[in-house]
C-alpha cells in the first residue's frame, strides 16, 4: 500500500515564475492537505481540500491555490513566486481529518 | 485551538526512556493533544493521540495530566533512529475533526549511543 506520494521532489524556480506540485494521497483517503515549512521551523497550514472543494484556508495570499480531482490527487500551484517562497511543501491524507499521513514533500528553491 | 509550550532540545541515552513533556495550559475540554515526529529530510509521522486518558501504541505512550494542562510522550526504548524533532499539538472539533494542524518549533530530540 503507496502511502503520500509527492511529486517532483526538488524543484529549482526563479522569481515571477509559476510552479505547480502533486501529490497523491494515500490509499482510500479523502482529504488532502498542503503545509509549507521554512527552513528551521514546523510546518505551516496552506489549505485543505476535501470533495474537489477548498474546505479550510490557512494564511496565505491568493497567489497559493489548489485543485482536487476525482481520484482525490491534490495540485497546488503558486504564482508570481517570491524568494521567500523557498520551502519544503508537504502534502498530507486523512480519512475525514483524524490522523494526518505526510509526504516526503517538495522542495522548491526560488532563485 | 490551545497554544503549547515544548522544550527547544532533548537528549537521550540509547536504551533508556525518553521522556518528552509539553504544557497546554490553556487547552478546552473538547481538544485533543497529538504528537506527530519529523526526521531529518522526511514529512511529520504521527505518533499518538488523547483527549483526557492515557494511550499506548506500538510507538509510544502518553501521559495527560488530570487537569490536562500538560502531558508526557514517552518512548520506552529509545532508538538512534528516534532522534527526530518531535511536535505536540493540540486540537480541537472531536476526534474526527478536519481541523488543521497547527505545528510550533517542537522539541529536538537527539539519541545518543
Amino acid at each position: 500500500d503507496a502511502g503520500v506520494t509527492q511529486s517532483p521532489t526538488h524543484l529549482i524556480k526563479t522569481r515571477g515564475q509559476q510552479v505547480t506540485l502533486r501529490c497523491s494521497p494515500k490509499s482510500g483517503h479523502d482529504t488532502v492537505s498542503w503545509y509549507q515549512q521554512a527552513l528551521g521551523q514546523g510546518p505551516q497550514f496552506i489549505f485543505q481540500y476535501y470533495e474537489e472543494e477548498e474546505r479550510q484556508r490557512g494564511n496565505f495570499p491568493d497567489r497559493f491555490s489548489g485543485h482536487q480531482f476525482p481520484n482525490y490527487s491534490s495540485e497546488l500551484n503558486v504564482n508570481a513566486l517570491l524568494l521567500g517562497d523557498s520551502a519544503l511543501y508537504l502534502c498530507a491524507s486523512s480519512l475525514q481529518g483524524e490522523k494526518l499521513f505526510f509526504g516526503s514533500g517538495t522542495q522548491l528553491s526560488v532563485l | 485551538d490551545a497554544k503549547t509550550t515544548q522544550p527547544t532540545s532533548m537528549d537521550c541515552a540509547e536504551g533508556r526512556a525518553a521522556n518528552l513533556p509539553c504544557n497546554h495550559s490553556t487547552i478546552s475540554g473538547n481538544e485533543y493533544v497529538y504528537w506527530y515526529r519529523q526526521i531529518h529530510s522526511q514529512g511529520p509521522q504521527y505518533i499518538i493521540h488523547g483527549l483526557k486518558n492515557n494511550e499506548t501504541n506500538e510507538m509510544a505512550s502518553l501521559i495527560i495530566t488530570e487537569d490536562r494542562k500538560s502531558s508526557t510522550l514517552i518512548l520506552p526504548h529509545a532508538t538512534l533512529r528516534d532522534t527526530a524533532v518531535y511536535y505536540c499539538i493540540v486540537r480541537g472539533g472531536g476526534a474526527g475533526s478536519a481541523r488543521q494542524l497547527t505545528f510550533g518549533s517542537g522539541t529536538q530530540l537527539t539519541v545518543l549511543p
